[in-house]
């Protein structure tokens, strides 16, 4: 079955480290995403991918990183520059961007300071 | 900029029907809607293009006011698995300017109970 996998599904971070997330699809989507989500609240853009190597950022860019080498890999770095960084991750795929397709979200990552 | 859902919170008996509206100040290309169960990812239910269509999705269906700029999701006949929170995605027109087009801009979420 073709879907999104995020890893992994709780993610504890140390003061000063930086933490990777996962997130692979095989839907072969063109477009990819990640959004944060705190209690409570809607969800917010990080970063997004249109096309492989390249990138954009979201709304909520700073503290992130983002690489996407390979069009089924987008995976997210979480850097010791984002000072709040405990929330719900998300990341999404859509066939493109520019499209009216329907985004198909992963079971998500909830990330945690120690 | 962030489209204004409103209710903020619904609770509902099973069988009861509900509204939530989606607006939006930048001119709209398109409306996504989205539930979420507590934990879970969101679920795609359906996308309003600008037009004024109507569409529907079981019980669920929902409709796009241009001129109003906003979309609104009707939920008759409500069932226990329709609870959760709706967020509405907005996509806007390319001349709404900015930064905008061709990401969704997501709503805070409508937070509906159904209690049997």
């Amino acid at each position: 079955d073709g879907g999104i996998t995020q890893s992994p599904k709780y993610l504890f971070r140390k003061e000063g480290q930086n933490v990777t997330l996962s997130c692979e699809q095989n839907l072969n989507h063109d477009a990819m995403y990640w959004y944060r989500q705190d209690p409570g609240q809607g969800l917010r853009l990080i970063y997004y991918s249109q096309i492989v190597n390249d990138f954009q950022k979201g709304d909520i860019a700073e503290g992130y990183s983002v690489s996407r080498e390979k069009k089924e890999s987008f995976p997210l770095t979480v850097t010791s520059a984002q000072k709040n960084p405990t929330a719900f991750y998300l990341c999404a795929s859509s066939i493109a961007s520019y499209s009216n397709q329907p985004q198909h979200f992963g079971d998500g990552t909830r990330l945690s300071i120690l | 900029q962030q489209p204004v859902q409103s209710p903020q919170a619904v609770i509902l008996r099973e069988g009861e029907d509900a509204v939530i509206n989606c607006s939006s100040s930048k001119a709209l290309y398109s409306v996504h809607w989205y539930r979420q169960k507590h934990g879970e990812a969101p679920v795609f239910l359906m996308i309003l293009l600008k037009g004024g269509e109507q569409k529907g999705h079981e019980k669920i269906s929902a409709s796009f006011n241009e001129k109003k700029q906003q979309s609104s999701l009707y939920l008759t006949a409500s069932q226990l698995s329709y609870s959760g929170t709706y967020f509405c995605g907005t996509l806007y027109n390319r001349d709404a300017g900015g930064t905008s087009y061709g990401k969704l801009t997501f709503g805070q979420g409508t937070i509906l109970t159904v209690h049997p």
